[in-house]
């Protein structure tokens, strides 16, 4: 069965420090996909970022970083030099190819950053 | 020029009543989601269809019901609405299968 764990359940930080979320997940599959989500206080949900479990390689999107290890089963995302409108909660999620289009989403981190 | 609405925004009710939420992607995608996102704003699955065929149904009572009259709609009507219903119900829609999915603004459903 497919998990996903974000253990922090909130992170507060002061605007321009760097913030990493953690992602843990869990799947037997060998083809599975991996999401980041932000959702922002208006509510709505915001796509970031979709990686395959066969390209490992870190990206970085402006001050946004993804880091996918399969040795710890971690996708952690990592925000730069962070400001106030990355305020929101953050979700990782997974879906596997046996499961079809399922996505499992982890319970979420609210990043608060702070002026 | 929006990719996935729905509609009402909000929805205040009450108990015991039935109620449909409506949704519509204009991107031309194959599959079509219900998610519901509780008090804790945990995000769970509800139905999943692909080609307006109904390939996933998670363990949803079944007063709830989806109907997906082509592609681009996917609704979801409740009947006998509970104050457990009340939630977040996001729509969304991926091109196929396994394809990233893109949420629509949510539905925020009060049941009094």
């Amino acid at each position: 069965a497919q998990k996903v764990t974000q253990a922090q359940t909130e992170i507060s930080v002061v605007e321009k420090e760097d913030v990493t979320l953690d992602c843990v997940y869990e799947t037997r599959d060998t083809t599975y996909y991996l999401f980041w989500y932000k959702q922002p206080p208006s509510g709505e949900l915001v796509f970031l970022i979709r990686r395959n479990s066969f390209d490992e390689q870190n990206e970085i999107s402006g001050r946004y970083s993804w880091n996918f290890q399969k040795s710890t089963s971690s996708f952690n995302f990592t925000i730069t030099a962070s400001q106030v409108v990355d305020s929101a909660v953050y979700f990782c999620a997974l879906s596997e190819e046996t499961s079809g289009s399922r996505l499992t989403f982890g319970e979420g981190t609210q990043l608060t950053v702070n002026p | 020029d929006t990719a996935v609405s729905q509609t009402p925004k909000y929805l205040v009710t009450q108990m015991g009543n039935d109620k449909s939420i409506k949704c519509e992607q204009n991107l031309g995608h194959d599959t079509m989601y219900w998610y519901k996102q509780d008090s804790k704003k945990f995000l769970k699955i509800m139905f999943s269809y692909n080609n307006k065929e109904l390939i996933i149904n998670e363990t949803v009572p079944n007063r709830f019901s989806p109907k997906s009259p082509d592609k681009a709609h996917l609704n979801l009507h409740i009947n006998s609405l509970e104050l457990g219903d009340s939630a977040v119900y996001f729509c969304a829609s991926s091109q196929d299968l396994i394809q990233t999915q893109y949420f629509g603004p949510g539905t925020r459903l009060l049941v009094l």
